[in-house]
């Protein structure tokens, strides 16, 4: 069945970095849109990033702009966040999600069981 | 960006009962409107796509409804295991965001 593994969190202090990781298997990867979406411990989600299923389209929320950047890897499948001058804010619990579509503008039919990235001095 | 506002933000129910819980956004999303079930301590799973079409595998007993800024999920007989959180979330347009969440407790 589909599975999507993330992997790389951890305890960072501010102003560091942090490269997330997300292993997607039982699917064509190359085919689908893919995004980032992060829950603060006890709030809601907030969407963070999202790719285009070829990788030439990204596309941030404002608060992450020119510090995150997405990526991707079709040949291992694999989805990337690479996290830099991190915030106290952004402490959260980060999920991949897949977009049901090739498209960026497609719900997410597939989640991640979340990686969690504390900020912290 | 479009804001998505929820009702209620919490609301405790006797099994079998049905719920409706309203998503309203701040501009017109069209049909871009989906809905997804969080549990505590798991991962969010899509329930509803497009505002009305129900993802595969889910209970007949989830249904939406809606267009352009007001959005129903409703949720009828409900079961105990229908307790958690839900959220709104609009791909209308970047950035894309979700609703603050409904918390249903079923008692």
């Amino acid at each position: 069945q589909v599975q999507l593994v993330e992997s790389g969190g951890g305890v960072v202090q501010p102003g560091r970095s942090l490269r997330l990781s997300c292993a997607v298997s039982g699917l064509t990867f190359g085919n689908f849109g893919m995004d980032w979406v992060r829950q603060a411990p006890g709030k809601g989600l907030e969407w963070v990033a999202v790719i285009s299923y070829d990788g030439s389209n990204k596309n941030y929320v404002d608060s992450v702009k020119g510090r995150f950047t997405i990526s991707r890897d079709n040949s291992k499948s694999t989805l990337y966040l690479q996290m830099n001058s991190l915030r106290t804010e952004d402490t959260a619990v980060y999920y991949c999600a897949k977009s049901s579509t090739s498209g960026n503008y497609a719900p997410f039919d597939i989640w991640g069981q979340g990686t969690m990235v504390i900020v912290s001095s | 960006e479009i804001v998505l506002t929820q009702s209620p933000d919490f609301q405790s129910v006797t099994p079998r009962e049905k719920v409706t819980i309203t998503c309203r956004a701040s501009q017109s999303v069209g049909t871009g409107l989906h809905w997804y079930q969080q549990k505590p301590d798991q991962s969010p799973k899509l329930l509803i796509k497009y505002a009305s079409q129900s993802f595969s595998g889910v209970p007949s007993r989830f249904s939406g409804s809606g267009s352009g800024t007001d959005f129903t999920l409703t949720i009828n007989t409900l079961e105990a295991e229908d307790s958690a959180t839900y959220y709104c979330h609009q791909t209308s347009s970047l950035p894309f965001t979700f609703g603050p969440g409904t918390k249903v407790d079923v008692k």
